[in-house]
C-alpha cells in the first residue's frame, strides 16, 4: 500500500518568515496530494491540493509542488502568521482505490 | 452547504463497554470514510464506503469494529467491546466520489476509555 512520510515533525519560524513542509509518497500511481492544517479540537481542514498532471499551484501565501519522478511534494506558507500556527498533513490519494494516506503532522509554530 | 456533521463530539467509556459514533457526510457526496487518529499521529483509515457498499475495510479491527451506511448516506461506527488502545478521535470525512476530489472532515468524535 501507500506510504507516506513528513517532515519535519516540528517547524518554528518568526512571523514573516517562510515555512517549508515535505512529504515523499512511495505508489507511483497515487494521483492526487492535498494539504489540511488541523487546529486543536478540530478536524482536518483542506487548504490546498494539487493533482499528478500538474507540477505546481498557488493561492495567496500558500503554495504546493508536486515532483511526480522523485515523488515528493512540499507545501511552502509565505509571509507566515501567528494564525498560520496548527498541525498540517499531507496526504497522497491512490488511484484507482481512492483511499487517503496520510503523513505523520507537522506541528507548525509562527513566533509573533 | 453545511458541512460534515458528527455526534458525539466527546465520549468516555470503560474498557469493555460499546460505544457508537454517527456521521452525516455533505449531502451529495457518495464517498464516506472513517478514520482513527491517535493524538500525534496523522489519520489512518479505517473503513471506506461508496454509496452503501464497502469498498476498503483492510484496516477496520473487525472483531471488535463494525461500520454501516444503510442508505447511502449517514454512517455509524461501533466498537465492541473498546479497549484502552481504542482512546483515540474518530474523524469522518467524506468526497464527491471516485477521482481526485476533495475530501472534507468534520469536528470528529474524541473516545476515551478508561
Amino acid at each position: 500500500g501507500e506510504n507516506v512520510e513528513q517532515h519535519p515533525s516540528t517547524l518554528s519560524v518568526q512571523e514573516g518568515d517562510s515555512a517549508v513542509i515535505k512529504c515523499t509518497y512511495s505508489d507511483s500511481a497515487s494521483n492526487y496530494f492535498p494539504w489540511y492544517k488541523q487546529e486543536l479540537g478540530k478536524g482536518p481542514q483542506l487548504i490546498i491540493d494539487i493533482r499528478s498532471n500538474v507540477g505546481e499551484k498557488k493561492d495567496q501565501r500558500i503554495a504546493v509542488t508536486l515532483n511526480k519522478t522523485a515523488k515528493h511534494f512540499s507545501l511552502h506558507i509565505t509571509e507566515t502568521q501567528p494564525e498560520d500556527s496548527a498541525v498540517y498533513f499531507c496526504a497522497a490519494k491512490t488511484f484507482p482505490g481512492n483511499q487517503f494516506y496520510f503523513g505523520t503532522g507537522t506541528s507548525l509554530t509562527v513566533i509573533p | 452547504e453545511a458541512g460534515v456533521a458528527q455526534s458525539p463530539r466527546y465520549k468516555i467509556i470503560e474498557k469493555r463497554q460499546s460505544v457508537a459514533f454517527w456521521c452525516n457526510p455533505i449531502s451529495g457526496h457518495a464517498t464516506l470514510y472513517w478514520y482513527q487518529q491517535i493524538l500525534g499521529q496523522g489519520p489512518k483509515l479505517l473503513i471506506q464506503f461508496q454509496n452503501n457498499g464497502v469498498v476498503d475495510d483492510s484496516q477496520l479491527p473487525k472483531d471488535r469494529f463494525s461500520a454501516e451506511r444503510l442508505k447511502g448516506v449517514d454512517s455509524t461506527l461501533k466498537i465492541q467491546p473498546a479497549k484502552l488502545e481504542d482512546s483515540a478521535v474518530y474523524l469522518c470525512a467524506s468526497t464527491r466520489g471516485g477521482g481526485p476530489a476533495e475530501q472534507y472532515f468534520g469536528p470528529g468524535t474524541r473516545l476515551t476509555v478508561t
